[in-house]
């Protein structure tokens, strides 16, 4: 089945600085990527999706590249504020078939 | 429209109990999970419901847990015998699978604790 590795599990980085976070994935036929953030004592909620087809997609001060050769893929978020400050999950799932699989999460923490 | 909810928003019990926890998904919602989510851990997997298909139950730690979905809607989650360990955070999501893309609505939760 699918793998996916997330890293770090934890970023601390200045307000304004910016974050990447990297995700691996194992199965090749993996072709849609999301990106969920989890506040602390709140549900996990998407914030920017990607599809196999495309390379990079931005939304505001976050964005998401995909290398489908080396089977990764990166949450990039600028100009970094406390309000960002959570757990982000990155996943990968196939076109219907079977379920989606989670990375571990990373806890970014963006110091005032 | 209406979010995934879950009831009941926490439960306490006493070790060795039964509990039944209940999801209702997004209407018109194919796929459905569950998890489980310790105090600062990740997502643990634990089944996945689609559509009429058998559902995907590899995630379940033990034979005490158990999930049924009625009707392609409402899925309950048991949990026999409850031990200590089990106390968590369950979340349930939802997705459409629109165009193939599994993109998961969650639930509040149900915080479980296991006494």
């Amino acid at each position: 089945g699918e793998n996916v590795e997330q890293h770090p599990s934890t970023l601390s980085v200045q307000e304004g600085d910016s974050a990447v976070i990297k995700c691996t994935y194992s199965d090749s036929a993996s072709n849609y990527f999301p990106w969920y953030k989890q506040e602390l004592g709140k549900r996990p909620q998407l914030i920017i999706d990607i599809r196999s087809n495309v390379g990079e997609k931005k939304d505001q001060r976050i964005a998401v590249t995909l290398n489908k050769t080396a089977k990764h893929f990166s949450l990039h978020i600028t100009e970094t504020q406390p309000e960002d400050s959570a757990v982000y999950f990155c996943a990968a799932s196939k076109n219907n078939a079977g379920k989606s699989t989670f990375g571990d999460g990373t806890t970014l923490t963006v110091k005032p | 429209g209406a979010g995934v909810s879950q009831s009941p928003s926490n439960k306490v019990t006493e070790k060795g109990k039964d509990v039944e926890l209940r999801c209702d998904p997004i209407s018109g919602h194919t796929a459905l999970y569950w998890y489980r989510q310790s105090l600062g851990q990740g997502l643990e997997f634990l089944i996945y419901f689609q559509g009429n298909s058998a559902p995907d139950k590899s995630g379940l730690p033990s034979d005490r847990f158990s999930a049924e979905r009625t009707g392609g809607s409402v899925s309950t989650l048991t949990i026999q015998r409850t031990q200590q360990e089990d106390s968590a955070v369950y979340l349930c999501a939802s997705s459409p699978r629109d165009r193939g893309q599994d993109t998961q609505y969650f639930g509040p939760g149900t915080r479980l604790t296991v006494l």
